[in-house]
Formats: structure tokens, C-alpha cells, sequence
């Protein structure tokens, strides 16, 4: 399994701002993957993140509000941009580890005000 | 898509019972993973089973997999206070992305 890491835990953001979230993994990964978990609901994947490549955004999310970037292939972040209070979620990474699964981080809590 | 939808929604039982929740899926799979969330914390993964095999069995877990009528199941034994999460079940959707259910609020009663 991988160790995943996300700062920051929680951050109370007022709107217009935006908001990047760090996610560190402890070992090498191809693939890193955001999502976001709205209150009371499930996961939905925002973009699927390689290294060296463009992220691949699903429907409903753009690059313009959620940039991403993967510098390497231990580390990524999620930028939330021009914030909302329609943004306020739980934001999630994962990595997908082959045979074993897909892993998550401990999430980073966004409340906008 | 294909997605997971657990069943039920949510589920209350005493301490020591045992808890059972299903998912089902639309689509052929390569895999079904299983994951608990305590309140508004991360994603623990608790199990992946592959779309050959029929059965896996973690401490108190057990999980099934009936590709025939897609659907799976996780079975929790002798269930603790600390079991007490939501679960969701997720499944492959190519390109190793993975869809996830809605999840089953499971509350157990001291």
C-alpha cells in the first residue's frame, strides 16, 4: 500500500480566493487521481493526474477552475480557483497502486464563506 | 457509467451483530474495491476483489463477488462501536479510473 499525505487538513477560504491543495505520496505512482466529496455524498472524480502529461478532466470540471499539477511522480496539487460556497467539500487524491487498489489521502476539508 | 449502488442506505444494529451490505453494478468489471469513511475523514480501503474470483476474506470482513448478477457484498462480523462509518463500494471504469456508490451509513448501537 502507499502512504498518502494532503495539506492542508482543512481551510476556511472566503469567496473569490483560491485554494491549492498539496498531495505528497511516499513512494514513485504513474497514476494520481482528485476528487471531491460534497456533504452528505459520494465521491466523484474530478481528474485523473500523470506525470508529464496534461490532467484529464471528467465531465463537469475544467481546467480553468481545478488547474492541477504533476511536477513528479511522488507529488501533485488541486487548485480550486475563484471560490464558491458551492465549493465547500471534502477534496481527495488518490494513486492507484496496480495490484493492490486505489488509495486514498486523508482529504483536505474546504469551507468557503 | 457503470456505479455501485449500495444497499441499504443506512443500517442500524446492536454491537456483536453482524452487518451486510450489498452493491450493485452496471457494467462488467476487472475489480471491486470496498472502503470505509469515518465522519468527514479519508477513504480506508479494505478489500479489492477481481472479477475471477468469488470470495476474500480480511479479519472480520468477507466480501463476495457474483459477476453473473453483478452485485457484491461485505459481510462485517461480531460488528464493534468502531465499525460504526459509511462504506462504499467502487468499480473500475477502465484507464484504472474507479465510480463510486452512494455508500451505506452504518451505525452500530452500544
Amino acid at each position: 500500500s502507499a502512504v498518502i499525505s494532503q495539506k492542508p487538513s482543512r481551510d476556511i477560504c472566503q469567496r473569490g480566493t483560491s485554494l491549492t491543495i498539496q498531495c505528497q505520496v511516499d513512494s514513485q505512482v504513474t497514476m494520481m487521481f482528485w476528487y471531491r466529496q460534497q456533504p452528505g455524498q459520494s465521491l466523484t472524480l474530478i481528474a485523473t493526474a500523470n506525470q508529464g502529461s496534461e490532467a484529464t478532466y471528467e465531465s463537469g470540471f475544467v481546467i480553468d477552475k481545478f488547474p492541477i499539477s504533476r511536477p513528479n511522480l511522488t507529488f501533485s496539487t488541486l487548485t480550486v480557483s475563484n471560490l464558491s460556497p458551492e465549493d465547500s467539500s471534502i477534496y481527495l487524491c488518490s494513486v492507484e497502486t496496480g495490484r493492490q487498489g486505489q488509495y486514498f489521502g486523508p482529504g483536505t476539508r474546504l469551507t468557503v464563506t | 457509467s457503470q456505479q455501485g449502488e449500495e444497499d441499504p442506505q443506512a443500517l442500524s444494529i446492536q454491537e456483536g451483530e453482524n452487518a451486510t451490505m450489498n452493491c450493485s453494478y452496471k457494467t462488467s468489471i476487472n475489480n471491486l474495491q470496498w472502503y470505509r469513511q469515518n465522519s468527514g475523514r479519508g477513504l480506508v480501503h479494505l478489500i479489492l476483489i477481481r472479477s475471477n474470483e468469488r470470495e476474500k476474506h480480511s479479519g472480520r470482513l468477507r466480501v463476495t463477488l457474483d459477476t453473473s448478477k453483478k452485485s457484491s457484498s461485505l459481510l462485517i462480523t461480531a460488528s464493534r462501536a468502531a465499525d460504526t462509518a459509511s462504506y462504499f463500494c467502487a468499480t473500475d471504469a477502465g484507464d484504472d479510473k474507479i465510480i463510486f456508490g452512494k455508500g451505506t451509513r452504518l451505525h452500530i448501537l452500544p
